[in-house]
């Protein structure tokens, strides 16, 4: 068990609908970091926030937002869903805020999202 | 950011040592590399990260060659429960990339 909680385990919805995927993470943990994972797929980082401001961005969809909020919890949403988005999506915690030494990330054990 | 590539998979037997490497040919003085390890259904889970030359800890030794433009994992040893996909990370302050994965079997 990383210490890191993601909400809800699995989702399934339509094609057009939003979603919003939470994460809580490793109590002490300022940076949160979310990635998409597609079948038999390498993972994709999407964004990553550390204390409350957005830090990093990767190849995150304009349909797609993130933010984490002041109890450090933080929340990624979808909206106008497509087939292609039908992946699963980890998040991921840390203590530092990227790219230092020591920056071990503790992944979430994941939510995965089907879209019909 | 450097792009990071693997190979695809790799095989081999119980009890011997498995070495993955890592191509980051543009890599950048201020990044990091990292490695993971992934089961299936599971969320990944660090393994080791170095800047250069030679990290070693209690399951692996990380190798960087003096121009950093490649890192080579060594899992001395490896058993059946090590068959997982192994990724690179090369991640600096405000970009991070994951490497392709390196599917690793392991026969008895």
């Amino acid at each position: 068990d990383s210490g890191v909680t993601q909400t809800p385990k699995h989702l399934i919805t339509a094609t057009g609908q939003r979603v919003t995927l939470r994460c809580s993470p490793r109590s002490g943990d300022l940076s949160v970091y979310w990635y998409q994972q597609s079948l038999d797929q390498g993972l994709q980082f999407l964004i990553q926030y550390y204390n409350g401001e957005e830090r990093a961005k990767g190849n995150i969809l304009e349909r797609f937002s993130a933010q984490q909020f002041p109890d450090l919890h933080s929340e990624l949403n979808l909206s106008s869903l497509e087939l292609g988005d039908s992946a699963l999506y980890f998040c991921a915690s840390s203590t530092l805020s990227g790219g230092r030494p020591g920056n071990e990330q503790f992944f979430g054990p994941g939510t995965r999202l089907t879209v019909l | 950011l450097a792009k990071t590539t693997q190979p695809i998979s790799m095989d081999s037997y119980e009890g011997q040592e498995v070495n993955i490497t890592c191509s980051h040919n543009n890599i950048a003085t201020n990044d990091y590399i990292t490695w993971y390890q992934q089961f299936p259904s599971q969320g990944p889970r660090f393994i080791i990260q170095g800047y250069k030359t030679k990290v070693t800890n209690e399951v692996a030794s990380l190798f960087i060659p003096a121009d950093r433009k490649s890192s080579t994992l060594s899992l001395p040893r490896v058993s059946l429960s090590d068959t997982a996909v192994y990724y690179c990370l090369v991640e600096r302050a405000d970009k991070l990339i994951f490497g392709t994965g390196t599917r690793l079997q392991v026969f008895p």
